[in-house]
């Protein structure tokens, strides 16, 4: 089974600074990440999908990068929000355990 | 737009089973791809399984692969999650969501529609 880990557990920053999360798997999985948007009381929100594509209304902030076993999520200036847990996922299985960006 | 709308929250005793469905609208769901997804109260999400028929049966997360069935019925567009032996580790919120695959049969990975959630609590 592919473990997904996400780090940092929790990130820290104000508006309009630059987000940067990490996602990685224990083994290699080409471009088959996503990652999610999860606000309180919500379901997920596809923000990527194969690793570096933005899906459907989400804004150009937004950006996924990697391959293999390394992959990230910028956010380039946070809004709002933004503030929320992220979650990375392989292959359309496995969760990563997410990142929390929290107001500072 | 599709939206995806899953069927009222339960109150299950343990050791019963549930049933949670997953129904297309306001749109079709082109070609059918189902993944269930639950999560327990302040816990992050968990993959259960998913089922593409065009692809053949359903898979799942092995920690579910005794007690869980995903089915659809392409014809309603309506999917359905059925969990069985249930217990308190069992409560959370399920929830469905529409896998990224083409008309033909081309794997774009990501959930992108999900349903509004179904909460289960599972007590005596």
């Amino acid at each position: 089974e592919i473990v997904l880990t996400q780090f940092p557990a929790t990130l820290s920053l104000s508006p309009g600074e630059r987000a940067t999360l990490s996602c990685r798997a224990s083994r290699p999985i080409s471009n088959s990440l996503a990652w999610y948007q999860q606000r309180p009381g919500q379901a997920p929100r596809l923000l990527i999908y194969d690793a570096s594509n933005r899906a459907t209304d989400i804004p150009a902030r937004f950006s996924g990068s990697g391959s293999g076993t390394d992959f990230t999520l910028t956010i380039s200036s946070l809004e709002p929000e933004d503030f929320a847990i992220y979650y990375c996922q392989q292959r359309q299985e496995t969760f990563g355990p997410g990142t929390r960006v929290e107001i500072k | 737009q599709l939206q995806l709308v899953q069927s009222g929250a339960e109150v299950k005793n343990p050791g019963s089973s549930v049933r949670v469905s997953c129904k297309a609208s306001g749109g079709r769901f082109g070609r059918f791809a189902m993944s269930w997804v639950r999560q327990a109260p302040g816990q992050g999400l968990e993959w259960m399984g998913g089922i593409v028929p065009l692809f053949g049966s359903a898979i799942y997360a092995e920690k579910f692969q005794d007690r869980v069935t995903i089915s659809a019925d392409e014809s309603r567009d309506t999917g359905y999650m059925d969990l069985r032996g249930l217990t308190s580790d069992d409560t959370a919120i399920y929830y469905c969501a529409r896998m990224m695959v083409t008309l033909g049969g081309v794997i774009h990975y990501g959930l992108d529609v999900w349903g509004q959630g179904t909460a289960v609590t599972v007590s005596s």
